[in-house]
Order: C-alpha cells, then structure tokens, then sequence
C-alpha cells in the first residue's frame, strides 16, 4: 500500500532558530518527491520537487534532501520566521509514465513563536 | 491574476441537498484535480481530468460527479450531501507536458453539511 508518513506530527520553535522535519515513504513505482507548504486557509504551495536521481534540492531557506535508498526525506528551515508557521506536506508521486498519482502525507504543522 | 481559482470558499448546507463546486485555472494546464481534505488535514485525489476526460476516479462515491466543459474548468457536483461529506475540497491543475509536472493548488472550498 502506498503510504507517506511524517514526523513530527507538531513541531514548535523559536524564531530564528533551524528545524528539520522528517518523511518517511513507501510509494511504488517511484517517481518524484515534492515538499508543500500549506498556510492555513490556503492551499497548498509547493516548496521543491526531487526526482530519483536528486539527493538534496534547495529553495531560498528551505533545502530538502532524498534518499531513495532508504526511501526518507527531510525538510531543513534555516533561521525560521513567523511567516514559515503553518503545515509542511510531504508528497510522493507514483507512476512512471504519463498521469502520475500524488500520495500525501499528514503533514508536520510548524510554529514559530517570537 | 489568480492562478487556480474557486467558488465558493465556503459552503454550508443540509444533509440531503445537492450542491455544486466551480474550479477555474488560466495557467493553460491541460489536466484538472479534485482533492478533499478532511478534518484531519489529510488530501486525498478524488479526480483528476485530462483534456476533459477522466483519467482518475478514486473510489469516490457516484454521488460526486465532476465536470469538465472546457480544459479550464472542472466542476464538481454532488447529490444527496452526507455529514461525512463536510471537508475542505481543492481543485488544481498541471501541465502533462511538463515534467515533474508541478501542481497548482485553489484556496480550497470549505464545505459544511449540518
């Protein structure tokens, strides 16, 4: 079955400070991982996407790593602000050719706190 | 100069009515999405639209019926509304030409059936 587990389920951090969260995936065939931020009340942005041959990927403070091996990603925040409050969704993308199926993740909910 | 847009961003109703949801994109995308989120943040695919033709149907109860006039619409009605039916849904869209075809997401359409 495919599935896409995250930890921490909450995670609560002062401003300024690092945080890393986790993703754990079993998604066959394997296509891609994409990491979403979702503000609350809004939809979900995507943050980066990596593919099987990519093992880290970054996006202004935001740098995702993949292990394809073991089948993990994270996600690091560097010097967090009280705008990065809000969900992080992992994603995984199944399927190899043409329409792909995204499997999401329940997401790790992210405060900052001043 | 909204990407993904819906109507409307909320709903409320009672059981047994029937309602319908409007999704419009002006990216160009040529494949359209439903997903719910429930109470519990998870998002899950319901459909998902290519040049008008349905390419994925995820269990969904025949109580849900998506339309698709043109590639830059994807409708969803539903009959009958249950309580379980109270989710917030999103419409988003991406291009298949592309490649890892990114999503883009609506702000979602917070339905609520008392």
């Amino acid at each position: 079955k495919n599935q896409v587990e995250q930890s921490p389920q909450s995670l609560i951090i002062l401003e300024g400070k690092n945080c890393t969260l986790q993703c754990n995936y079993t998604v066959s065939p394997f296509s891609n991982l994409r990491w979403y931020k979702q503000d609350t009340g809004r939809g979900p942005v995507s943050l980066t996407i990596m593919t099987f041959s990519e093992n880290t990927k970054s996006n202004g403070r935001y740098t995702a790593t993949l292990d394809a091996d073991t089948k993990q990603s994270s996600l690091h925040i560097t010097a967090s602000q009280l705008s990065d409050s809000a969900s992080y969704i992992c994603v995984v993308s199944a399927g190899d050719t043409g329409f792909q199926k995204l499997v999401f993740g329940t997401g790790t909910r992210l405060l900052v706190s001043p | 100069d909204t990407a993904v847009s819906q109507t409307p961003k909320y709903l409320v109703t009672q059981m047994g009515n029937d309602k319908s949801i409007k999704c419009e994109q002006n990216l160009g995308h040529d494949t359209m999405y439903w997903y719910k989120q429930d109470s519990k943040k998870f998002l899950k695919i319901m459909f998902s639209y290519n040049n008008k033709e349905l390419i994925i149907n995820e269990t969904v109860p025949n109580r849900f019926s998506p339309k698709s006039p043109d590639k830059a619409h994807l409708n969803l009605h539903i009959n009958s509304l249950e309580l379980g039916d109270s989710a917030v849904y999103f419409c988003a869209s991406s291009s298949r030409g592309a490649s890892p075809y990114e999503q883009y997401f609506g702000p979602g359409t917070r339905l609520t059936v008392t």
